[in-house]
């Protein structure tokens, strides 16, 4: 089974543009999580989608939003970029049967700078 | 809210030492533990889970880890490092009830010489 792929790998933006980074979840999984790492903050969940719905929000302004479509591959928008927003973005998979808490498979993630 | 612990930010071992690190966790319940490890500019590995049971848990590359609830900490071990350890390993706590959020720690980045 192929593992999650993000596109594009590499990203280069300056500061005011938007920007759009693209998921696709393993083969059956439902729940597309993403995740937000940069040196100073670590690891921060953004938010996850579930049957074309986000099921869970972290803490980030309203600039960054997101969106599942029916074949479960994701998508996340950053607007007005700032120089703060670069950082690797890392998407995350996981089945989701409905039982309990499901492992999550990791993307190779999308470096994302700002200039 | 839950929160995790890595109090080493930066770890240096010998190959062939043996190897632990340490993550505290604060959740109001027994949590579902994790540790990843993170190769630099990869994703993340997942090297071992806890939701219930034995306490002491076997994962990939020959690590293992304990559950002490009595500490709140799920300490990250292995016998013997490889060069091929040196990486970057986070801790993590997910909440049961179907909630795919995780929490990780800041951290460790483990670094083996010669």
């Amino acid at each position: 089974k192929a593992g999650v792929t993000q596109t594009p790998r590499y990203l280069i933006k300056t500061r005011g543009q938007q920007v759009t980074l693209s998921c696709s979840p393993i083969s059956g999984h439902r729940s597309v999580s993403w995740y937000q790492q940069t040196p100073g903050q670590g690891l921060q969940f953004l938010f996850e989608y579930f049957s074309e719905t986000q099921r869970n929000k972290g803490n980030f302004p309203g600039r960054f939003s997101g969106r599942q479509f029916s074949n479960s591959r994701s998508e996340m928008n950053v607007s007005t970029l700032e120089l703060g927003d670069s950082a690797l973005y890392l998407c995350a998979s996981s089945p989701d049967a409905g039982q309990g808490y499901n492992e999550q498979f990791f993307g190779p993630g999308t470096r994302l700078t700002v200039l | 809210a839950q929160s995790v612990t890595q109090p080493d930010i930066h770890i240096t071992v010998s190959e062939g030492a043996s190897l632990e690190l340490r993550c505290n966790y604060s959740y109001g319940a027994t949590p579902y533990l994790f540790w990843y490890v993170q190769s630099p500019g990869q994703g993340l590995q997942l090297l071992l889970k806890y939701f219930s049971g034995d306490t002491l848990v076997q994962g990939i590359k020959g690590f293992e880890a304990e559950f002490k609830r009595s500490q709140s900490s799920f300490n990250l071990r292995k016998p013997s490092v490889h060069w091929s350890d040196a990486a970057e390993y986070f801790c993590a706590v997910g909440s049961p009830g179907g909630n795919e959020k995780l929490t990780f720690g800041t951290g460790t980045r483990l670094t083996i010489i010669p």
